[in-house]
């Protein structure tokens, strides 16, 4: 089975902090996503990665970054931590080939205070 | 308007009744379709992909209608274990690059209960 792993499943943070959201893949996935999920508004995609070293923006990327270094991480950084970024943020891969369907992680739930 | 949209529900049925979702999608170049499943406080999984001409997959049936932009899902003889939420899920090409983007619906709650 594939494993997707997130680094926290809860996570608190301070307004102004810089956020590290860690995520690792073992199934050798070409694909690579971070979605945050808010109620009333479904899964809204901040970044993408088809592959190591290559960043694509998704719907919402400001206020975030991305580092892919190793083809089974993606890291998803919060620069400067809002109140607004308080969400639940899931990060999901993919065979480039097989590009239908997606593995997600468990969430971190980060609240920003 | 929202790319995709759906009915957040609740839907409460109870055990052994049939229950469908509708989807709607704005855009017209949308390619494929998909259902996935989501229970609370878990993350979303795949349960099946929406073909042109309509696929089962035991209980469940997905119909796809293009010319009004819909997709559905129905649920026979439910589940206690089919309590979750229903997300609709639509995937388009992006011009830029080959690439290809899912849009995902808000979702739809299912509750079953005895």
């Amino acid at each position: 089975d594939v494993k997707v792993t997130q680094s926290s499943r809860y996570l608190v943070k301070r307004t102004g902090e810089k956020v590290f959201l860690e995520c690792v893949q073992d199934m050798d996935h070409e694909n690579m996503f971070w979605y945050r999920q808010d109620p009333g508004l479904g899964l809204r995609l901040i970044y993408f990665s088809y592959d190591v070293k290559m960043k694509e923006k998704g719907d919402i990327p400001e206020g975030y970054s991305v580092s892919r270094e190793k083809k089974e991480r993606f890291s998803l950084i919060l620069e400067s931590a809002s109140t607004n970024q308080t969400s639940m943020y899931l990060c999901a891969s993919r065979h480039a080939a097989l590009n239908e369907k997606l593995f997600f992680g468990s969430g971190t739930q980060l609240s920003v205070l | 308007r929202k790319e995709v949209e759906q009915d957040p529900g609740p839907f409460n049925v109870p055990e052994g009744a049939t229950v469908a979702f509708n989807c709607t999608y704005s855009n017209s170049a949308s390619q494929s379709f998909f259902w996935y499943r989501q229970d609370c406080r878990k993350e979303p999984k795949l349960l099946m992909s929406v073909y042109s001409s309509g696929n089962e997959d035991g209980r469940f049936t997905a119909q796809l209608n293009r010319a009004s932009q819909y997709i559905s899902l129905l649920i026979r003889d439910s589940k206690l274990s089919d309590s979750a939420t229903y997300l609709c899920v639509v995937k388009i090409l992006l011009l830029a690059g080959g690439y290809n983007k899912l849009i995902f619906g808000a979702g739809t709650r299912l509750a079953v209960h005895p």
